[in-house]
């Protein structure tokens, strides 16, 4: 069993400001974390994933994740924010033997305010 | 390519009424899952497929139906709707294998039952 939790529901920020979302996950076996985003009334989009080697991961738009596994944690920061990228963030975990079959987090709201 | 298509992109049932919301993909991925979003609740994994001929459940999947005759469909089943099954729907679909895994969403069917 995996479970992904998504320690703030809402993260406001100022343009410009950096931010960091926070997903811890818990699995009995080896496993892939993904970040995605979505924009409104979208479909969800990769951000960016860990499935093995350098611990800290880049992505997309300008944000970055690490991976520590003593911590089980995979937090998403970005170093300077935009307006645009106000979304929902979600944390997903898979085992490493079936990508189909992912947890998600209920999602981080990011806001960035002018 | 499309990547992953879905139809309709809207729908309003009636309870006990019957529908099939249809998804395909042109990427040749193995692996295609069925989610549902819910306000505050991330997504959750109704149904997934490894392949054609080859279906699971997942955390949410009473009242659902799905099959897969084909690599490239996988349509989902609502047997007899009900107001608990409004919600938002995603199909997704992926590949196993090294540098991949992430999965690719369609747009999403809103579904509101009456």
């Amino acid at each position: 069993a995996q479970s992904v939790t998504q320690l703030d529901s809402q993260v406001p920020v100022f343009e410009e400001a950096p931010v960091e979302l926070r997903c811890n996950y818990s699995s009995s076996v080896s496993v892939y974390l993904f970040w995605y985003v979505q924009y409104p009334n979208q479909g969800l989009q990769l951000l960016l994933k860990y499935l093995s080697g350098s611990t800290l991961v880049k992505g997309i738009n300008g944000f970055e994740a690490e991976f520590n596994k003593s911590q089980t944690s995979f937090h998403l920061r970005k170093p300077s924010v935009h307006i645009s990228d106000t979304a929902e963030y979600f944390c997903a975990v898979s085992g490493n033997t079936n990508a189909g079959k992912s947890t998600f987090g209920d999602g981080t709201t990011l806001t960035v305010k002018p | 390519n499309a990547g992953v298509t879905q139809t309709p992109k809207f729908q309003v049932l009636k309870t006990g009424q019957s529908m099939t919301l249809q998804c395909a993909q042109d990427m040749n991925h193995e692996y295609m899952s069925w989610y549902r979003q819910d306000p505050g609740m991330g997504l959750r994994l109704i149904h997934y497929s490894v392949g054609a001929g080859i279906t699971d459940q997942g955390e949410v999947p009473n009242g659902y139906n799905v099959s897969r005759s084909t690599t490239e469909d996988f349509p989902l089943r609502l047997l007899s709707a009900a107001p608990s099954q409004t919600s938002v729907y995603f199909c997704a679909s992926s590949t196993p294998g090294q540098g991949n895994n992430e999965q690719f969403f369609g747009p999403g069917t809103r579904l509101t039952v009456l």
